[in-house]
């Protein structure tokens, strides 16, 4: 159980393009899900908060005109990346709680998307 | 404010060793701490969680961790390590707050050798 997907898995895209990535929780519903970014052999850093039917919380610093979160169903979110950059290069991963029963306080992660941005 | 510190970037153990991967937190209330696993290019592994009750938790793969409330602690512990289990390692305190995010430490590299 507690199954997380992302797609696509690695993305190469030239700069000004934009890309989305999906977040799926498979196997179960998920009220909330978060956007991490993650750049080489460093930890995890959040962009937003993602509930499903209402708008994302986006953290300190994260432009929410460039990073667009949707979440429009309890086991979808996406995040789209617009006038991707190089600088916009980086992992991204997603996670997500479950809506309801006894793990809705630890998230459950997807595989990670990795964009390049030329 | 609310913090966790892996106090080690890198732990090498050897094959068939006990090993130990540090955490200390700093909270208000009573914390919710976590473990989670990274092997290269992948998401995060749930491995195991406090939350209330007994302070030696198990959790995947063999692994487990104390809760040491007096240190302020949650180190990562497994009685023999595995070449396999080298990877990546956060430790997370939940925020404070109705918003169940996790603050995050900077992650321990755990190299097993064979």
């Amino acid at each position: 159980g507690a199954v997380v997907s992302q797609h696509p898995s690695r993305v190469i895209c030239k700069s000004g393009t934009s890309v989305k990535i999906e977040c799926r929780s498979l196997d179960f519903q998920a009220t909330t899900m978060f956007w991490y970014r993650q750049f080489p052999k460093q930890s995890l850093m959040l962009m937003a908060t993602s509930n499903e039917g209402s708008k994302a919380t986006y953290e300190q610093g994260v432009e929410k005109d460039k990073f667009l979160i949707n979440h429009a169903s309890l086991t979808l979110s996406t995040l789209t990346v617009t006038s991707a950059h190089p600088e916009d290069s980086s992992f991204y991963i997603c996670s997500a709680i479950y809506l309801a029963g006894k793990n809705t306080d630890t998230q459950y992660f997807g595989p990670g998307t990795r964009l390049t941005v030329l | 404010a609310q913090s966790v510190a892996q106090p080690e970037d890198q732990v090498n153990v050897a094959e068939g060793n006990p090993l130990t991967v540090k955490c200390t937190y700093s909270v208000s209330g009573n914390p919710y701490l976590f473990w989670y696993v990274q092997y290269p290019n992948r998401g995060l592994q749930f491995l195991l969680k406090y939350i209330t009750g007994d302070n030696l938790v198990k959790g995947s793969y063999g692994f487990e961790a104390e809760f040491n409330k007096s240190q302020t602690s949650f180190h990562l512990k497994k009685p023999s390590a595995l070449v396999s289990d080298s990877a990546l390692y956060f430790c997370a305190v939940r925020d404070t707050g109705n918003n169940r995010k996790l603050i995050w430490g900077l992650g321990t590299s755990l190299a097993v050798n064979p």
